[in-house]
């Protein structure tokens, strides 16, 4: 069945970087496109990024454009979202999904913390 | 970019059915998909393209949408419904997913 994992939240201060990995199983990971969600607490569902099935293409949120990147390992069947100049509105649980970019999001995570804090 | 609005919370008694609104322009044009998530597990899919459910979803959960409105009903609604649930649409003007801001689902 179709296992996703996040990984690699924690706490970091304002300014900082952090890198979040998610494993994926159960399904060919190269053909499919895959998305960032999260979700600040006590907040809603906010989107945050896609990248194509074949890497070609990435868009972002407006929140997040210019300082998060999302990218892929085909070969370890892993998506990734690096953070660059976090911000304390970034703190939220971050979600992988899979899906067509302009479809569905079939498939989630059960998402990994991140903190922004001094 | 797309604005979904959603009434925030919504409350119903056991065994009755639950109807939770998606407003937006020109929805009826669009492919909307509904999220339910609870605390600390992953969102679950239960309706894509307006009206279909995925495999594993009960009959009870149901989609529909028509002009500037989509609606998911759940019909026979038990205390294991109790959850969030989030519109979705994909804005192709702005290349974003656009999520609803949540209805909070109380089973009284």
């Amino acid at each position: 069945q179709v296992q996703l994992a996040e990984s690699g939240g924690g706490v970091v201060q304002p300014g900082r970087s952090l890198r979040l990995s998610c494993a994926a199983s159960g399904f060919i990971f190269s053909n499919y496109d895959m998305h960032w969600v999260r979700q600040v607490p006590g907040k809603g569902l906010q989107w945050v990024a896609v990248i194509s099935y074949d890497g070609g293409d990435q868009y972002y949120a407006d929140s997040v454009t210019g300082r998060f990147t999302i990218s892929r390992d085909d070969f370890k069947n892993t998506l990734y979202l690096q953070m660059n100049s976090l911000k304390p509105e970034d703190t939220a649980v971050y979600h992988c999904a899979k899906g067509p970019m302009t479809a569905m999001l079939d498939y989630w995570g059960r998402g990994t913390l991140v903190t922004v804090s001094s | 970019s797309s604005v979904l609005t959603q009434p925030s919370s919504v409350s119903v008694a056991p065994g009755q059915t639950a109807r939770i609104t998606c407003g937006g322009s020109n929805l009826g044009g669009k492919g909307v998909h509904w999220y339910q998530h609870k605390p600390g597990q992953a969102p679950v899919l239960v309706i894509h393209f307006d009206s279909d459910r995925p495999s594993g979803i009960p009959e009870r959960f149901s989609g529909s949408n028509s002009g500037n409105t989509a609606t998911l009903t759940i019909s026979g609604v038990g205390a294991g419904d109790e959850a969030d649930y989030y519109c979705q649409v994909w804005d192709s003007n702005s290349d974003h997913v656009v999520f609803g801001g949540g209805t909070k689902l109380t089973v009284l």
